[in-house]
């Protein structure tokens, strides 16, 4: 299976700060890189796919790139409301995620 | 509105049986592949079945592949999963997931709110 790891695992910001979160795969993808959110309790929700194309609804504060092996997650003005665990999940081959990381 | 509604779940005793059940709503059922996924406390999310639109293809992961079986009811729009000979490791948060792709390009655009297989 190909291993996807992200960091950090956990992220402590502000009101409105630039936030990133990375997402390395053990082995090339080209972009077929999925990002969650999700948040205790609740459903979990797609917030971009095919590492880049945002997802209907989802704000546009939030924007993924990369390419192969290396990708990242962009919240560019963090709001109260986006605190959850997010999630890399890779659709290259059978799916797997990356082990999260806590944006609080 | 697309709304995914899991049963089923509860506690077992290793070595027993569970079935799942999703209830869909909202969307045309027929049409697209469906995924349980699940979160477990050592492990993090892990897909763990797809069935294809008309219920004949079937995809597992290797650790439930024999154990576990994946079904569907495109007159109902039910997905069932059937899980035999239940493990410590199958302990966990099981989640049904509308596939808006197709296998292996999978990803999940709907999710449901989980429900909890303790197996202990």
């Amino acid at each position: 299976d190909i291993q996807m790891t992200q960091s950090p695992s956990n992220l402590s910001t502000s009101v409105g700060a630039r936030v990133t979160v990375t997402c390395r795969a053990s082995q090339n993808i080209d972009i077929y890189l999925n990002w969650y959110q999700h948040k205790s309790g609740t459903a979990p929700k797609l917030l971009i796919f095919g590492a880049s194309t945002l997802n209907p609804g989802v704000p546009s504060r939030f924007t993924g790139s990369g390419s192969g092996m290396d990708f990242t997650l962009t919240i560019s003005r963090l709001q109260p409301e986006d605190s959850a665990t997010y999630y890399c999940q890779q659709s290259q081959t059978i799916p797997t995620f990356g082990q999260g990381t806590r944006v609080e | 509105e697309v709304k995914l509604v899991e049963s089923g779940g509860g506690l077992v005793k290793p070595g027993g049986s569970l079935q799942l059940s999703c209830a869909a709503s909202g969307f045309a059922f027929e049409y697209y592949f469906m995924n349980w996924v699940r979160q477990t406390p050592g492990k993090g999310l892990e897909w763990v079945a797809s069935i294809s639109t008309s219920g004949v293809d079937t995809y597992y992961r290797d650790s439930v592949r024999g154990r576990f079986s994946v079904s569907r009811d495109n007159s109902k729009s039910l997905v069932y999963l059937e899980m035999n000979t239940l493990r410590a490791e199958d302990t966990g948060l099981y989640y049904c997931a509308r596939d808006q792709g197709i296998p292996p390009r999978s990803y999940f655009d709907f999710w449901g709110q989980g429900i909890q297989v303790t197996v202990s």
